[in-house]
């Protein structure tokens, strides 16, 4: 059972430029979260997808920043017209959910995105 | 609403010496909580994990962390720090939503 897939590892993107981040959660896993890790900070929570819905989207920015759990396929991060402060590190996890006993995530290897 | 609070950006300690990294909560709920550690240029991992069973949790590598409802508290501890144990490490509380929020991380140093 292969984990929680992301890709690409590293992404870099000109200024201006769109970057998609694509996360593959682990098979059975119908709940799929965003992290970003900036520089010297911690873990900030973005947004928290079930297939089809996003559940809760607190933490992503009010633009340029967009996220899908489409029924077929993997969930994706999008950031339109990319700025070097979007340099950070996306971390996805997946979980069963469905209760107290299933809410353990499993992260991905995290995209590494540099915007130049 | 939930949320956690790590209590020590960093910590440093001599190897072979214990290891305390605090950690609060706050959950409407009986939350589970969660510590997972990430080591330099790479993923996280799970430690350990409350889910309203035993509230002493054992984890990997010697890490154990105890729930205490009555101080909103999940410290993680270690007898003895290895070298290899230098990482930064996370408490994560999850609600009955499977909301999980993060601390802001402490970086453990482990000095020879």
């Amino acid at each position: 059972n292969a984990g929680v897939m992301q890709n690409p590892r590293h992404l870099v993107r000109r200024r201006g430029q769109e970057a998609r981040l694509r996360c593959s959660p682990m098979k059975g896993h119908s709940h799929v979260y965003w992290y970003r890790q900036l520089p010297e900070e911690g873990l900030k929570f973005m947004v928290y997808l079930q297939k089809e819905n996003i559940i809760d989207e607190s933490g992503m920015p009010k633009e340029r920043f967009s996220a899908e759990f489409p029924k077929e396929g993997p969930s994706i991060l999008r950031i339109q017209q990319v700025v070097r402060g979007d340099s950070a590190a996306y971390f996805c996890a997946s979980s069963k959910g469905g209760g107290r006993m299933n809410t353990e995530a499993f992260f991905g290897q995290g995209t590494r995105l540099t915007v130049v | 609403a939930q949320s956690v609070t790590q209590l020590d950006s960093h910590v440093s300690v001599s190897e072979g010496t214990p290891v305390l990294l605090r950690c609060n909560y706050s959950s409407s709920y009986s939350p589970s909580l969660f510590w997972y550690v990430q080591h330099p240029n790479k993923g996280l991992q799970l430690l350990l994990k409350y889910t309203s069973a035993a509230t002493l949790v054992k984890g990997i590598n010697g890490f154990e962390a105890e729930f205490k409802k009555s101080e909103t508290s999940f410290h993680l501890t270690k007898p003895s720090a290895h070298m290899s144990d230098a990482a930064e490490y996370f408490c994560v509380v999850s609600d009955n939503n499977n909301d999980m929020r993060f601390g802001a991380g402490t970086r453990l140093t482990v000095k020879p």
